[in-house]
């Protein structure tokens, strides 16, 4: 069973960049994709992106230009920067395994989520 | 941008079959995936590809694809069912994934 643990500041201002790092134990790393999601306080989920160990990428159009989603294959690590941040970027952030291909594109493991606050 | 619509609510009985609807224009040619969150907990598949179920989760959660609409039912829903349920797709071309607005689902 694959563990997902992820780290980062917890609390931003506005304008900041948010910064999270995820680390993958046990299970192959290199056969999956591997995402970001996140959930605002008492609303749905929304993805923010993807990458694979060889750093291809896919972005949610909304947030493309805020985006970069990086991975550390020797770590079995990624990581997620998003810039500009505002109080509507404050939410739940979990990372997850995702399988992208033949069984279509979803996740079937998550980290725990972190909250992550933006405020003045 | 690509949307899925689920309804905010739905609301049984226990013993009873509780069916939530998720439409996609791209559901016809991209698989449905249902996700099941519990209070302060993170999401957990339970139906894949329109209609398949991961081990561990109850037979009594099962899919359903017919065209643009997929459901996910639950047949003698039980109080432990009580979570929120997101259905989870692709666009058309498969790249970038969408969830649908979440339904609440309440065992009354």
């Amino acid at each position: 069973q694959v563990q997902l643990q992820q780290w980062g500041a917890g609390l931003l201002k506005p304008s900041e960049t948010l910064s999270r790092t995820c680390a993958v134990y046990g299970g192959s790393f290199s056969d999956y994709y591997w995402s970001w999601i996140r959930q605002p306080p008492g609303k749905g989920l929304e993805w923010i992106g993807e990458i694979n160990h060889s750093g291809s990428t896919n972005y949610n159009p909304s947030l493309k230009s805020r985006v970069t989603i990086s991975v550390d294959t020797s770590k079995n690590q990624f990581s997620l920067k998003l810039t500009s941040v505002t109080a509507a970027d404050t939410a739940v952030y979990y990372c997850a395994r995702t399988l992208f291909g033949s069984s279509g594109h979803h996740f079937d493991d998550w980290g725990r989520g972190t909250l992550v606050t933006v405020s003045s | 941008s690509y949307e899925l619509t689920q309804p905010p609510s739905v609301s049984v009985s226990p013993g009873q079959t509780a069916r939530i609807t998720c439409s996609g224009d791209a559901l016809p040619k991209q698989y449905a995936y249902w996700y099941q969150q519990k209070p302060g907990q993170a999401p957990v598949v339970v139906i894949y590809k329109d209609i398949e179920r991961p081990s561990g989760i109850p037979e009594r959660f099962s899919g359903s694809s017919s065209g643009t609409t997929v459901t996910l039912t639950i047949s003698g829903v039980q109080a432990e069912d009580e979570a929120d349920y997101y259905c989870q797709s692709a666009d058309s071309s498969g790249t970038y994934v969408v969830f649908g607005g979440g339904t609440k689902l309440t065992v009354l």
